[in-house]
């Protein structure tokens, strides 16, 4: 138990729907991340969100939206999704602060599913 | 550029000692973390070193830092079936487009041989 949850832990979704992946630190932390993680690839950054500011990877098709409502909650919005985006979806949380250490705690992860 | 390359494999006996290489390219990264990855859940912190360390002890783990030729290791001593899982090396760049964030390497697939 890491203190990072999220939820669902499996989602299987055709590609017209519109669904939300959650996720929920109790760390405290002041930063949080959405990364994909795909078969042989490596561990892709989609989103952070550090002191209500919001960083974005540019190769991150619009169909992905984030939203961080707090601090301790972040969700990732999916809509008109392709199958090629069926993958392990892990959120992490983070103090960032002056010293450059950046510890992050990843939740479970989300096993995405696009037929 | 940022890259974190590793070893995408690795196979010992259950006992031996196993060691997981990794090269990054970002001098500027003042930290340099190791995560483990067991089936079916998310990347829980292993250990981190500090760059201005060469080695750091946590009981079976042992990281080495070669900042010279920007390579990190881990070792994991007496190593047991519990250990299979997949291992990743991460750079955290303190400059450019990537800065405070993490860099992943694609991962090292321990397997433990009884």
């Amino acid at each position: 138990e890491t203190g990072v949850t999220q939820t669902p832990r499996h989602l299987v979704m055709g590609m017209t729907n519109k669904k939300s992946l959650k996720c929920e630190q109790h760390l405290g932390h002041n930063a949080m991340y959405w990364y994909k993680q795909s078969a042989k690839k490596p561990l892709e950054l989609m989103f952070v969100y550090s002191l209500e500011e919001r960083v974005e990877n540019n190769s991150v098709p619009s169909r992905f939206s984030p939203e961080c409502p707090n601090s301790s909650h972040l969700f990732l919005h999916l809509h008109t999704l392709q199958p090629e985006d069926s993958a392990l979806y892990l959120c992490a949380s983070s103090q960032k602060g002056a010293s450059g250490k950046n510890e992050q705690f990843f939740g479970p992860g989300t096993r995405l599913t696009v037929l | 550029g940022e890259d974190v390359e590793q070893s995408l494999f690795l196979s010992v006996r259950e006992g031996d000692s196993s060691v997981i290489n990794c090269t990054y390219t970002d001098s500027s990264s003042t930290y340099l973390y190791w995560y483990k990855q067991e089936p079916g859940a998310g990347l829980q912190l292993l250990t981190y070193i500090f760059s201005n360390m060469d080695m750091k002890q946590d009981q079976r783990l042992t990281v080495l830092l070669n900042k010279k030729d920007k390579h990190l290791s881990l070792r994991i001593a007496d190593t047991q079936t519990g250990d299979s899982a997949i291992y990743f090396c991460a750079e955290s760049p303190n400059y450019g487009g990537s800065q405070g964030n993490l860099i992943f390497g694609k991962g090292t697939k321990l397997s433990v041989k009884p």
